[in-house]
């Protein structure tokens, strides 16, 4: 069975540009959370969708968003890139919000 | 979500078990303790998860307290393999909140 898929593995942009990153549940799951993970914050939530409706949000500025699809596909986007954008981004699913979540390698984005 | 407590680095030999601390004295009635690890330069991987009783799996163990404040993952055969951050989270249908983890060490 396929696990999570991230794409790309590794991006480099400069400030001020945008982004989006993408993410392809395991098959069956319907429920996608997206974290940041950077050494001096460690792992951070940024979303969560179940179903097409996002669930939850974390504590990130607007510039971050993200939407899920009707086949359960997830994207997130972020608007205007900073340097402290620069992180491992990691997204995880399940079959539902109360089941355990299963991430993928991630997606390193380095903003120059 | 509770707030969890756990040691910062430990070491294990090789072949021998791998015994992981973790406080949750705050855990509430429908909170699920998580044991997650991540390898370097990979996503964190699921190990287990419990909610009073004890659980096993092909990975590990998990030893919960009667009162539920604190919880034990058991790596009965540690291997190099096992080297990585361990987290421990408790979690109800919310999303996971990453501690800074255990580094383990596993010593051939």
């Amino acid at each position: 069975k396929a696990g999570v898929t991230q794409t790309p593995r590794y991006l480099i942009k400069t400030r001020g540009q945008q982004v989006t990153l993408s993410c392809s549940p395991i098959s069956g799951h319907r429920s996608v959370s997206w974290y940041q993970q950077t050494p001096g914050q460690g792992l951070q939530f940024l979303f969560e969708y179940f179903s097409e409706t996002q669930r939850n949000k974390g504590n990130f500025p607007g510039r971050f968003s993200g939407r899920q699809f009707s086949n359960s596909r997830s994207e997130m986007n972020v608007s205007t890139l900073e340097l402290g954008d620069s992180a491992l981004y990691l997204c995880a699913s399940s079959f539902a919000p109360d089941q355990p979540q299963h991430f993928g390698d991630g997606t390193r984005l380095s903003i120059l | 979500d509770a707030k969890t407590t756990q040691p910062t680095s430990m070491d294990c030999a090789e072949g021998r078990a791998a015994n992981l601390p973790c406080n949750h004295s705050t855990i509430s009635g429908n909170e699920y303790v998580y044991w997650y690890r991540q390898i370097h330069s990979q996503g964190p991987q699921y190990i287990i998860h419990g909610l009073k009783n004890n659980e096993t799996n092909e990975m590990a163990s998990l030893i919960i307290t009667e009162d539920r404040k604190s919880s034990t993952l058991i790596l009965p055969h540690a291997t190099l393999r096992d080297t990585a951050v361990y987290y421990c989270m408790a979690s109800g249908n919310t999303p996971l909140v990453f501690g800074k983890g255990t580094r383990l060490s596993v010593i051939a």
